[in-house]
């Protein structure tokens, strides 16, 4: 099993609808982060959580909120989804800063 | 401000020839330096790190980076490029001090031409 799952691995809505991206680790780390990937941009980071009681804006966390449901679980909401959040979601863990991150495999999101 | 720059959003090589992808960071201290590769349909895995010590870092897969301090370089060199190596690749660096946050470059899209 993956250390870093997320669901669903890929998702088409409308715009308007809100959307969960769910994210959960086995890996025990503390550091949850969420990041999206769009061609030539790189990786740009959403949210990230150093625990369950710390939740921190990325720099692009405008239309995007978060949940640190447990240590384990981090999810990702888009309250009302519009047509330039599509893009390659990503979820990673890290154990501390000097780390390196661990890597879901993405869920690949679409709206219409 | 921590920053990375990654040249060439594309690199074509031919098979068995050299691998060079270019990184260069900006960090007003110490940093810790990543690259990563992804493959389609997949998410990032670490080909190699360097936080301390030796400057020439060796990864997996063949690939190593150097760390070049004057020049704010962490370059990543494979001898001889595989199929398999078609991927795309991420340079990162994290400052140390402060959160620890990571920023990505923007990716280069490894070719490799039979």
């Amino acid at each position: 099993d993956a250390d870093v799952t997320q669901t669903p691995r890929n998702r088409i809505t409308k715009t308007g609808k809100r959307i969960m991206l769910e994210c959960s680790q086995t890996k025990g780390h503390d550091r949850m982060y969420w990041y999206r990937q769009d061609p030539g941009l790189g990786l740009r980071l959403i949210y990230y959580s150093f625990d369950v009681k710390d939740i921190n804006k990325g720099e692009i966390s405008d239309g995007y909120s978060v949940s640190r449901q447990a240590q384990a679980k981090f999810s990702l909401s888009l309250e009302s989804a519009i047509p330039n959040q599509t893009a390659l979601y990503f979820c990673a863990t890290s154990v501390s800063g000097y780390q390196p991150q661990h890597f879901g495999d993405g869920t690949r999101l679409s709206i219409l | 401000a921590q920053s990375v720059t990654q040249l060439g959003s594309h690199v074509s090589v031919s098979e068995g020839a050299l691998v060079l992808l270019r990184c260069n960071y900006s960090s007003s201290v110490p940093p810790y330096l990543f690259w990563y590769v992804q493959y389609p349909n997949q998410g990032l895995q670490l080909l190699l790190k360097y936080t301390t010590g030796a400057t020439l870092v060796k990864g997996i897969n063949g690939f190593e980076a150097e760390f070049k301090k004057s020049e704010t370089s962490f370059h990543l060199t494979k001898p001889s490029a595989h199929m398999s190596d078609a991927a795309e690749y991420f340079c990162a660096v994290t400052e140390s001090g402060g959160s620890y946050i990571p920023t990505f470059g923007r990716g280069t899209s490894l070719i490799v031409h039979p």
